[in-house]
């Protein structure tokens, strides 16, 4: 059974950046949408961004146009969420999921990474 | 990109049906037939439980349904059981390779 293994907690500064990997453990992300979405602590689910690997680029949710990044790698085994300028407020679990491309049945979750930004 | 509107909680005994709305726009909900309902339980990972408006994935129950009238989603709920109780969240896509969430929905089987 395919999963989505997120790589592990990390806690950063203020003013610092975070890469969460989300790695396919079968086969290949290349014809899937990979959404990134994230949970503050105590608020409800908030969409960041997908990307399509076949048609490359990414697309955001205003809230972090500019402060987010999504990529996947060669291979396309694994997407990455980087967001950077870090404050409390993005202390959140965050989540990939995957979906059929152009469905957007996000049916396959990863397992969520803990990000905690703190001095 | 405003959230899509659902109520914060709902309420119902075993055994008795329950429904959560989720409401959007002509841009998100009413114009595609892309929405999604998720159950999460904290902590855990988001489950799918309908998407493109009605269908459900493969394992979910059968006591799970979905619906869409012009610009409101609906996730219907029969035979109300204890472990439904968990937060519930409806997505729309909204054009543009983009999605939008519901503010969530905390269910209680009382």
């Amino acid at each position: 059974q395919v999963q989505l293994v997120q790589s592990g907690a990390e806690v950063k500064k203020p003013g610092s950046s975070v890469k969460v990997s989300c790695k396919t453990s079968g086969g290949t992300l290349n014809n899937y949408a990979i959404a990134w979405v994230r949970q503050a602590p105590g608020q409800g689910l908030e969409w960041m961004g997908t990307i399509i690997p076949v048609f490359g680029s990414a697309n955001y949710a205003q809230k972090f146009q500019g402060r987010v990044s999504i990529t996947t790698d060669g291979s396309t085994t694994t997407a990455y969420m980087e967001l950077n300028s870090l404050t409390s407020d993005d202390t959140a679990m965050y989540f990939c999921a995957r979906a059929e491309m152009l469905r957007w049945n996000f049916d396959l979750w990863g397992q969520g990474t803990l990000v905690t930004v703190s001095s | 990109q405003s959230a899509l509107t659902q109520p914060a909680s709902v309420s119902g005994s075993p055994g008795q049906s329950i429904t959560i709305s989720c409401s959007g726009t002509s841009s998100d909900v009413g114009n595609y037939n892309l929405v999604s309902w998720f159950q999460h339980h904290p902590g855990k990972a988001p489950k799918l439980m309908i998407f493109e408006d009605s269908k459900r994935p493969s394992g979910v129950s059968t006591r799970f349904s979905g619906s869409k009238s012009g610009t409101t989603a609906s996730l219907t709920i029969s035979g109300l059981q204890a472990e439904d109780e968990a937060d519930y969240y409806c997505s729309s896509y909204a054009g543009s390779r983009t999605l939008i969430f519901g503010g969530g929905t905390k269910l209680t089987v009382l």
